[in-house]
């Protein structure tokens, strides 16, 4: 298996543009993450799919944030409109179930300017 | 939620052993206790996973005491290459997921 993809690895937008980011877990893994690191405040969580349906979603910063799971090989991360505040790497990472090793795609680096 | 505090930098030298201390003192009765190692530009990595007592792999070991309010990563023989961020996680009782809440991180620093 080609492990968690993520595309694109690199996006530079312009403020108020709608920025999507996408990810393919690892085949037959049922739990997906999103993450974004920063400097300032490190990874935080913004949301976890468990066989597809959001069970936590309680990091996503606000309403700009969007993700959706269509299906099990799958998912997006929307912003509209981004920020430059929104500039970070933003990772998604799969597991086989939620309490089994994680696996982490090589992030998106958003730049918004 | 279980937060975890570790010592946000430590640096040692090529050939040492290296041991990293997370404190737990709120984790609950079915969190496991979770380390993740991170290097620039790349995702966070699988390290070891455990519960109590002790855990080792081909990597590292993983001490645990018996009220599990702390645990203890141990890097035989560190090297250049194991010069990284260390996560230590424990799990969301609620969701029983493992893989929720990173914290600050270790920067282990292994110098020549």
């Amino acid at each position: 298996d080609a492990g968690v993809i993520q595309s694109p690895r690199h996006e530079v937008t312009e403020m108020g543009q709608e920025v999507t980011l996408r990810c393919k877990p690892i085949s037959g893994h049922n739990s997906l993450f999103w993450y974004r690191q920063t400097m300032m405040r490190g990874l935080e969580l913004l949301i976890y799919f468990n066989n597809n349906v959001p069970i936590d979603d309680s990091g996503m910063p606000e309403d700009r944030f969007s993700a959706k799971m269509p299906n099990a090989s799958f998912s997006t991360l929307k912003i509209q409109p981004s920020e430059p505040r929104d500039s970070a790497v933003y990772f998604c990472a799969s597991s086989l179930a939620s309490n089994t090793e994680a696996f982490f795609g090589q992030g998106t680096r958003l730049t918004v300017v | 939620l279980a937060k975890t505090t570790q010592p946000i930098s430590m640096d040692s030298y090529e050939g040492q052993e290296v041991n990293i201390t997370c404190s737990h003192n709120n984790i609950a009765t079915n969190d496991y206790i979770t380390w993740y190692q991170q290097f620039p530009s790349q995702g966070p990595r699988f390290i070891i996973q455990g519960y109590k007592t002790k855990v080792t792999n081909e990597v590292a070991s993983l001490f645990i005491p018996a009220d599990r309010k702390s645990s203890t990563l141990s890097l035989p023989r560190v090297s250049l290459s194991d010069t990284a961020v260390y996560y230590c996680l424990v799990g969301d009782s609620q969701t029983g997921a493992n893989n929720l809440f990173f914290g600050t991180g270790t920067r282990l620093t292994v110098i020549p």
